[in-house]
């Protein structure tokens, strides 16, 4: 098994372009979630799907992010603008629906200059 | 509002010894707890965990402890290994109510000392 993947691995952009972050869950896995790692607030939970809905995005900062999941397989963070704030490791996990377990992506890292 | 809380951001231990990383949590809804570590440039992995029925799960090397009156738990590492120098989450759910949401601590680096 490939484990999530995360694509691209690194990142890095001026303020004011979009960015897109991928995440392709583990085969099976009903549950997808976006994390973000900064040093002052660890991880947090951007948003999470079950089944490709959308079923808490309380923790997207603001309009500039969306995410989508348009299938199973699949899944998109996306910042637009982005701002020098955002600059931080984003995570992808996935687990099987019951599974408090998730399995983690490695991560993009993001940098906004 | 950290609802869980790792309040050392770092601990250094003499290899052979005794690792005991801590961490706090107020909600009472939280029913499981997970401890997660995390190598440079990699995700974080899942390393154990405790239902809020039981105080104590061991693992090898590794056990968690559970004061839910407290609301405090701790990961014991016995004995230390060079390879465990990561950064080490707490993570917490609540379960039972149906919410898959985990809620991470900050952190704490380890670092083990050979």
């Amino acid at each position: 098994d490939a484990g999530v993947i995360q694509s691209p691995r690194h990142e890095v952009t001026e303020m004011g372009q979009e960015v897109t972050l991928r995440c392709k869950p583990i085969s099976g896995h009903n549950s997808l979630f976006w994390y973000r790692q900064t040093m002052m607030r660890g991880l947090e939970l951007l948003i999470y799907f079950n089944n490709n809905v959308p079923i808490d995005d309380s923790g997207m900062p603001e309009d500039r992010f969306s995410a989508k999941m348009p299938n199973a397989s699949f899944s998109t963070l996306k910042i637009q603008p982005s701002e020098p704030r955002d600059s931080a490791v984003y995570f992808c996990a996935s687990n099987p629906s019951g599974q408090e377990t998730q399995y983690f992506g490695p991560g993009t890292r993001l940098l906004v200059l | 509002d950290q609802q869980v809380k790792q309040n050392s951001p770092s601990l250094s231990v003499q290899e052979g010894r005794i690792s005991i990383l801590n961490c706090d949590y107020t909600n009472s809804m939280f029913d499981y707890f997970l401890w997660y570590k995390k190598y440079p440039a990699e995700g974080p992995t899942f390393l154990i965990s405790i239902s809020s029925i039981k105080d104590k799960n061991e693992d090898g090397r590794f056990t968690v402890f559970l004061n839910k009156s407290a609301k405090h738990l701790s990961l014991h590492i016995v004995p230390s290994q060079p390879g465990d120098s990561a950064v080490y989450f707490c993570a917490a759910s609540a379960k039972d109510f149906g919410n898959e949401k985990l809620t991470f601590g900050t952190g704490t680096r380890l670092t083990i000392i050979p």
